[in-house]
């Protein structure tokens, strides 16, 4: 089975843009957290989604958006681009919310110049 | 809050064994993860404590203390491979896996 992909790999944006990142879980998985990570340091949640609908939202301004599709894969918009922006963009599947293995994809690294 | 420490760096020799502490302060606490990860790659999934004591998963074994807000990693026979990242995680949120992580421990196996 393939895991969690992310695309793209990475992406350069200038400071004001609007970005997207897209995620596909493993098949058969309806979870799913995004994370941002800032180089040297661990993940910070950002959201996770459930069956299309919202689940949980980390302390992120409301630059930050998401959304889940009926194939249950998903879209990270992040609008008005800081330098500060600038991580790697973690997606994880779980098979159900209430499950606690999550898989990470490989990410997409971010930079806002 | 949410609150995870853990060291930032950590050396040890191979076939040694190594302890990585974890200590937290998790609202809605149920759960705590390590996660490995090497040097631009995702976290891989190490294990799962929900339960007081230890969890012995090959090499690697997981303690959980729920009282003392306490975890460790062990990791033994230690090889070059377990050159890693190692991240401590709480899951928070009923019925949910929210997790925070710490800022990581970095660990250097060194001949």
């Amino acid at each position: 089975d393939a895991g969690v992909t992310q695309s793209p790999t990475h992406l350069i944006k200038t400071r004001g843009q609007h970005v997207t990142l897209r995620c596909s879980p493993i098949s058969g998985h309806k979870s799913v957290s995004w994370y941002q990570q800032v180089l040297g340091q661990g993940p910070q949640f950002i959201f996770q989604y459930y069956e299309k609908e919202e689940r949980g939202r980390g302390n992120f301004p409301d630059r930050f958006s998401a959304r889940q599709f009926p194939n249950y894969s998903s879209e990270l918009n992040v609008n008005a681009l800081l330098l500060g922006d600038s991580a790697l963009y973690l997606c994880a599947s779980s098979r159900e919310t209430g499950t606690y293995e999550q898989y990470f994809g490989p990410g997409t690294r971010l930079t806002v110049t | 809050g949410q609150n995870i420490d853990q060291p930032t760096e950590m050396t040890a020799t191979e076939g040694a064994i190594v302890q990585i502490n974890c200590t937290y302060q998790t609202s809605g606490f149920n759960g705590l993860f390590w996660y490995q990860q090497h040097a631009g790659e995702a976290p891989t999934f190490l294990s799962y404590n929900v339960l007081d004591g230890l969890e012995e998963k090959g090499r690697f074994s997981s303690f959980l203390s729920r009282s003392k807000g306490y975890s460790y990693l062990l990791l033994k026979e230690l090889q070059m491979k377990d050159s890693a990242s190692y991240l401590c995680a709480s899951s928070s949120g009923a019925g949910s896996y929210q997790l925070t992580f710490g800022k990581g421990t970095k660990l250097s196996v060194i001949p």
